[in-house]
């Protein structure tokens, strides 16, 4: 079955330090996708970033950047000199063969300034 | 470039009565999925139309109908609401004839109270 993870439920950090959210999935897929979501207060889910089964090249993207490790089956998301902007809730999500979506509980950052 | 729209924003039910709620896609999406996501956890996946039939469905009951029209909008309907159904309910567009997987974006959600 398929699996994600996000062991980390709340996190507080202050403006501009580096704050790492991490992401464990589970799937007996060969083939899948991963996905990082943000989700303000509004509730509006914002996609930050896809990545496929076959491409663990790491991404960076501004004060973002993305791990995915198959060995470890995870995929984690760091931001760099955090702001205030960027609290919110982060969800990781799997796709499976079946083109759903697969979400993780989520983790809570709280950017303090 | 329009975005997921959906609606309401918020709906106040109360258990038993029935509910409608609406999506319109991305501009250039076929394919409508539907969320949904209790206080504090992730979304649950309900259930996905392309080309107007239930492509696919989540472990959700009967009561968790839907469709959609020729210009891709759909409607999440739920009968004999339960406390439970309490929920913010997402909708998201994607490009069904893309590569398997493509990215789904979300609308803002509608916010559903059952009392």
């Amino acid at each position: 079955a398929q699996k994600v993870t996000q062991a980390q439920t709340e996190i507080s950090v202050v403006e501009k330090e580096d704050v790492t959210l991490d992401c464990v999935y589970e799937t007996r897929d060969t083939t899948y996708y991963l996905f990082w979501y943000k989700q303000p207060p509004s509730g509006e889910l914002v996609f930050l970033i896809r990545r496929n089964s076959f491409d663990e090249q790491n991404e960076i993207s501004g004060r973002y950047s993305w791990n995915f490790q198959k060995s470890t089956s995870s995929f984690n998301f760091t931001i760099t000199a955090s702001q205030v902007v960027d609290s919110a809730v982060y969800f990781c999500a799997l796709s499976d063969n079946t083109d759903k979506l697969i979400f993780g509980t989520g983790t809570r950052l709280q950017v303090f300034p | 470039d329009a975005g997921v729209t959906q609606s309401p924003t918020h709906l106040i039910k109360t258990r038993g009565q029935q509910v409608t709620l609406r999506c319109s896609p991305k501009s250039g999406h076929d394919t409508v999925s539907w969320y949904q996501q209790a206080l504090g956890q992730g979304p649950q996946f309900i259930f996905q139309y392309y080309e107007e039939e239930e492509r696919q469905r989540g472990n959700f009951p009967d009561r968790f109908s839907g469709h959609q029209f020729p210009n891709y909008s759909s409607e999440l309907n739920v009968n004999a609401l339960l406390l439970g159904d309490s929920a913010l309910y997402l909708c998201a567009s994607s490009l069904g004839l893309a590569e398997p997987w493509d990215t789904q974006y979300f609308g803002p959600g509608t916010r559903l109270t059952v009392l």
